[in-house]
């Protein structure tokens, strides 16, 4: 069964410190793997989309790496913000021979909350 | 831009009534998707669109149904409400193409009681 697990399952930081979320996944083969980060009550927003022969894709003080040969991902967010206090939401798509589905699998998320 | 509006918001349902949650798009996405969250839980995928006229059973479609006639429309019936059903609904749309991002909804939170 195409599985996504994250870890840790919730993280509590101080602002200004660094953080990383990890990602491990069976899903096989895929098309791409993708960061979410989802605000309480809002829907998920896309942060990083990687293929799997991208080691490493940044977007401010995101950066996601991927190694597609051990099936792990992590996101490494910098310089922690109260605004960061969010899930992070780990995401694969299916894909089966050349055609992509368009499925998207799901982590269960890590909880970053950031204290002042 | 519009993007993916789900409507509504908020909807408290009791058991045994049914439903429409609507969802439309207006950037011409060829997918469509719905998931439920519950609590602490991740996203999963109840059903999911590829096109017009197309959809396919998600990893929970039980108790649920969908019709997808446009491009922009992709609604989720509940014909029978039951208190499992309880949960957070996100409508999603992306485009066919290879690594593109997809675009989610508001959320529509729904109680069973």
């Amino acid at each position: 069964k195409n599985q996504v697990e994250q870890s840790p399952q919730s993280l509590i930081i101080l602002e200004g410190k660094n953080c990383t979320l990890q990602c491990n996944y069976t899903v096989s083969p895929f098309s791409n793997l993708r960061w979410y980060k989802q605000d309480t009550g809002r829907g998920p927003v896309s942060l990083t989309i990687m293929t799997f022969s991208e080691n490493t894709k940044s977007n401010g003080r995101y950066t996601a790496t991927l190694d597609a040969d051990t099936k792990q991902s992590s996101l490494h967010i910098t310089a922690s913000q109260l605004s960061d206090s969010a899930s992070y939401i780990c995401v694969v798509s299916e894909t089966h021979g050349s055609g992509n589905t368009g499925k998207l699998i799901f982590g269960q998320g890590t909880t970053l909350q950031v204290k002042p | 831009n519009a993007g993916v509006t789900q409507t509504p918001k908020f909807r408290i349902l009791k058991i045994g009534q049914s439903m429409t949650l609507q969802c439309t798009q207006d950037m011409n996405h060829n997918y469509m998707y719905w998931y439920r969250q519950d609590p602490g839980m991740g996203l999963k995928l109840i059903y999911y669109s590829v096109g017009a006229g197309i959809t396919d059973k998600g990893e929970v479609p039980n108790g649920y149904n969908v019709s997808r006639s446009t491009t922009e429309d992709f609604p989720l019936r509940l014909e029978l409400a039951a208190p499992s059903q309880t949960s957070v609904y996100f409508c999603a749309s992306s485009s066919p193409r290879e690594n593109t991002e997809a675009f989610f909804g508001q959320g529509t939170r729904l109680t069973v009681v």
